[in-house]
């Protein structure tokens, strides 16, 4: 199986900040990787796919990158209702595979 | 409006059985993959599976390797309603269970979710 790691595991921002999450594959998938995000007590929302495709409804402030094995989420201005936790997904082979998780909060 | 729901969670002895249901609405469930994924108290997201449709070709179905063997996917395109078989059950198959409609091979809409407790 493909083991995804992020970076960090937590991380504290404030209203405004950037922040940029780290994904990595223990081998190459291309760009089959998606981002997700989940808040407390809530169902996980799909924010990107095939590493930089932003899923419709999803704000700008939201971007992806990287391929074969290296992948970020960043987010440009951090608003209220971006903290919350996010995870990366790969989809390239089965079985398909989650990250751990990075949790967002002030 | 796409709308999935999930049915037949609920507290079950190790060791047995449990089917989980995910009714569907709003699409054209034969286009799409149907996949599955839990989350343990606490716990982070995992994929438990998928069922894919007649135009993927291939494999119809993939499972994670904790649940190979004794989990099933199944469809039934007919009623739009996609199962999740669950067999010798173990405590840490715990989790809340969603299924989810894949676009792009990523979970692009989620159900709510329905709760499995395994415990004697």
């Amino acid at each position: 199986d493909i083991q995804m790691t992020q970076s960090p595991s937590s991380v504290s921002a404030s209203v405004g900040d950037g922040v940029t999450i780290s994904c990595r594959a223990s081998q190459g998938i291309g760009s089959w990787l998606a981002w997700y995000q989940q808040k407390a007590g809530k169902v996980p929302k799909l924010l990107i796919y095939g590493a930089s495709n932003l899923q419709g409804g999803v704000p700008s402030r939201f971007s992806g990158s990287g391929s074969g094995t290296e992948f970020t989420l960043t987010i440009s201005s951090l608003q209220p209702e971006d903290f919350a936790t996010y995870y990366c997904q790969q989809s390239n082979s089965f079985p398909f595979t989650f990250g751990p998780g990075t949790k967002v909060d002030i | 409006e796409v709308q999935l729901v999930e049915s037949g969670g609920g507290l079950v002895q190790p060791g047995r059985s449990l089917r989980l249901s995910c009714t569907t609405s709003g699409f054209a469930f034969g286009d799409y993959a149907i996949a599955w994924v839990r989350q343990g108290p606490g716990q982070g997201l995992e994929w438990v599976g998928v069922s894919r449709n007649k135009a993927s070709g291939g494999t119809r179905t993939e499972y994670a390797t904790s649940v190979r063997g004794r989990f099933i996917l199944s469809r039934d395109d007919s009623k739009s309603i996609a199962h999740l078989q669950m067999n010798s059950l173990k405590p840490e198959d715990t989790a809340v269970y969603y299924c989810t409609r894949e676009e792009f091979d990523a979970s692009e809409t989620w159900g709510q979710g329905t709760l499995v407790t395994v415990s004697s």
